[in-house]
């Protein structure tokens, strides 16, 4: 089975900050690589897939990029509205279908 | 608007069953491959299995094989999950999802439901 290894485990910024969350594959997974939103009691919604792509209706603070085994989440300018947990999740080849372990972001 | 709409969670023994529904609404849900994804209390998310628009495939992670079972019924526009000799650390709450695919197979899940908890316990 893959491996996925999100850092930092959680994370505290400023309003403004720049934000940066990684995610490493235990094998290359060429361009299978989404990323999701998880708000406090709230069900997980899909952010960017296929490393780039950002969702339809998603800010375009939300950046992703990586390639290989290893893939990032970037959020330009942090907005309170972005507390939440954040996980990444890869679907190549045969199941199963594993997600990182998630980040927390919390605001300073 | 898309919606899916979980329901059947509940308390059970361990080695009780349990069966969760998933109704879907606003999009053409034949034309989709499904899946459950669960996520135990204060844990990560964890994908159960999927299964394929006609039920002809159907994927499960190794802990559940052999006591879950994924089905759905188009006419109904309803998906389902029947979990049998439930354990203890299969309690989390399950979200069932919509596989949407872009070009190269390059798929994710979008829209979730709200989840149901299951609670195994005695």
């Amino acid at each position: 089975d893959i491996q996925m290894t999100q850092s930092p485990y959680s994370l505290s910024a400023a309003v403004g900050d720049r934000v940066t969350i990684t995610c490493r594959s235990s094998q290359t997974i060429s361009n299978y690589l989404n990323w999701y939103q998880q708000k406090p009691g709230q069900a997980p919604k899909v952010l960017i897939y296929g490393i780039s792509t950002l969702q339809s209706g998603v800010p375009s603070r939300f950046s992703g990029s990586g390639s290989g085994t290893d893939f990032t989440l970037t959020i330009s300018s942090l907005q309170p509205e972005d507390v939440a947990t954040y996980f990444c999740q890869q679907n190549s080849g045969a199941p199963p279908y594993t997600f990182g372990q998630g980040t927390k972001l919390e605001i300073k | 608007e898309m919606q899916l709409v979980e329901s059947g969670g509940g308390l059970v023994q361990p080695g009780g069953s349990l069966r969760l529904s998933c109704a879907a609404s606003g999009f053409t849900f034949s034309s989709h491959w499904m899946g459950w994804v669960r996520q135990a209390p204060r844990k990560g998310l964890e994908w159960v299995g999927s299964i394929r628009q006609d039920g002809g495939d159907i994927q499960y992670v190794d802990s559940v094989k052999g006591r879950f079972t994924i089905s759905r019924d188009n006419a109904k526009n309803s998906l389902y999950l029947q979990m049998n000799s439930l354990r203890d650390e299969d309690t989390a709450v399950y979200y069932c999802a919509r596989v949407q695919v872009a070009a190269a197979n390059v798929w994710w899940f979008d829209p979730w439901g709200q989840g149901a908890l299951v609670t195994v316990s005695s």
